[in-house]
């Protein structure tokens, strides 16, 4: 089974408004965390917000926000505000368990901001 | 400052010709991870290093290796480069979990991108 699933290939979202990427993901550990990444074009993987699974309260980073949804195993990305250099390839990972240091990636969605 | 750092960003090798590609870091971070990305795909994992355990991914090829001389570099050498081994290969860093219940994310580096021809 996945550890992490991205079900959306690509996303298109007009400038300004708000967008949500979606991530779900598989683990019976009961401490884990979960990470989005920004790809651009040029290649470097940026990271983008954090969630722990003991966290109490979503995180949010700037105009990042991830709605977690811990019984449902989700932990979707909300873009708000989408800016023209938020185009790019968005990577869900998760990191499993107190001493685990493998990284599990989704398979990524490409989001295009239209001006 | 750039935390992490590969190089070079662009290597040219020919078939069947060793290759090195190297990484550094300014972190100090306990793990340093060889990814390899071709277009369009997620990263996918080569191996690993915590301090100086190696691990290695069980689909990792043979012709797939690494060194940790220090806590600061990390080199990928790619043995006899195939056609198929065209791609960007990424270093990471992160701290270690070590209980405080805290999942440190990874610091990438910019990648080098390996072409054979």
């Amino acid at each position: 089974a996945q550890k992490i699933t991205q079900t959306q290939p690509g996303m298109f979202v007009q400038e300004k408004e708000a967008v949500t990427l979606d991530c779900t993901y598989d683990t019976s550990d009961p401490s884990y965390g979960l990470f989005w990444y920004k790809q651009p074009s040029s290649g470097e993987m940026i990271f983008l917000i954090y969630q722990g699974s003991y966290d109490q309260q979503n995180a949010t980073e700037g105009r990042y926000s991830l709605n977690f949804q811990k019984a449902r195993k989700s932990a979707n990305l909300v873009i708000s505000a989408s800016q023209l250099g938020d185009s790019a390839m968005y990577f869900c990972a998760m990191r499993e368990g107190d001493l685990g240091n493998q990284f599990y990636f989704g398979t990524g969605t490409s989001l295009t901001v239209i001006p | 400052d750039a935390m992490v750092i590969q190089n070079p960003r662009y290597q040219v090798t020919q078939f069947g010709k060793p290759v090195t590609l190297s990484c550094s870091q300014t972190l100090n971070h306990n793990v340093m991870y060889w990814y390899q990305q071709k277009s369009s795909q997620a990263p996918k994992l080569l191996f690993h290093y915590y301090d100086k355990d190696f691990n290695n991914e069980a689909d990792t090829p043979d012709n797939f290796q690494s060194r940790r001389p220090n806590t600061s570099f990390c080199f990928l050498d790619i043995r006899s480069p195939g056609l198929g081994d065209a791609a960007m290969y990424l270093c990471a860093t992160s701290r270690a979990i070590s209980g405080g219940r805290r999942a440190y994310e990874q610091y990438f580096g910019p990648g080098t991108r390996l072409t054979v021809t």
